[in-house]
């Protein structure tokens, strides 16, 4: 069974460009949430998605932006890339039933904006 | 807003030695309470979790944490630190009627000596 998956791993991006970052859910698993992690810091929560909809957001600017397809797999889109952007971008899967439902995080992607 | 406070950004023991990572949360209501683990380039393993069943909460690799309502903490430990247990620490809630979103503390990054 395989876990979280996240592509690419690793990227580079100038200032000002756009991204897009996918995950694959754990099987079985129909909510997504992204996290960023900035170096050294812990993840802040960016949103989550269920039932291809945006469920609940954290406090990042609309540049952030995602989806979610049918088969529960997800996006991460940023636009207008900027320095500050440059962070390790992690997936996390759960069953969404829950507070409690604990979350199964992807290997991640390591964004460098330049 | 909910937060949690993570004191000690670097905890350093000998091999054998107790493990304390030390977390208290921000709250009136006793929020639901996790501690994951992050190996140098890897995603986040959840350790524990309290979901307000039993204070004393038991993990992997032989971790545990209690759960103090009177001071608002969640400590982990684990009595005797293993060469393998170096990582980084997160302490995270996940508010009530918040689904599963998680908010996390800044981390502690565990040192095993020899």
């Amino acid at each position: 069974d395989a876990g979280v998956t996240q592509s690419p791993t690793h990227l580079i991006k100038t200032r000002g460009q756009q991204v897009t970052l996918r995950c694959s859910p754990k099987s079985g698993h129909d909510t997504v949430s992204w996290y960023q992690q900035a170096l050294g810091q812990g993840p802040q929560f960016i949103f989550q998605y269920y039932e291809e909809e945006e469920r609940q957001r954290g406090n990042f600017p609309d540049r952030f932006s995602g989806h979610q397809f049918p088969n529960y797999s997800s996006e991460l889109n940023v636009n207008a890339l900027l320095l500050g952007d440059s962070a390790l971008y992690l997936c996390a899967s759960s069953s969404g039933r829950g507070d409690t439902d604990t979350q199964y995080f992807g290997p991640g992607t390591r964004l460098t904006v330049l | 807003a909910q937060s949690v406070t993570q004191l000690g950004s670097h905890v350093s023991v000998s091999e054998g030695a107790l493990v304390l990572l030390r977390c208290n949360y921000s709250s009136s209501v006793p929020p639901y309470l996790f501690w994951y683990v992050q190996y140098p380039n890897q995603g986040l393993q959840l350790l524990l979790k309290y979901t307000s069943a039993a204070t004393l909460v038991k993990g992997i690799n032989g971790f545990e944490a209690e759960f103090k309502k009177s001071e608002t903490s969640f400590h982990l430990t684990k009595p005797s630190a293993h060469m393998s247990d170096a990582a980084e620490y997160f302490c995270a809630v996940t508010p009530l009627g918040g689904y599963n979103k998680l908010i996390f503390g800044a981390g502690t990054r565990l040192a095993v000596h020899p």
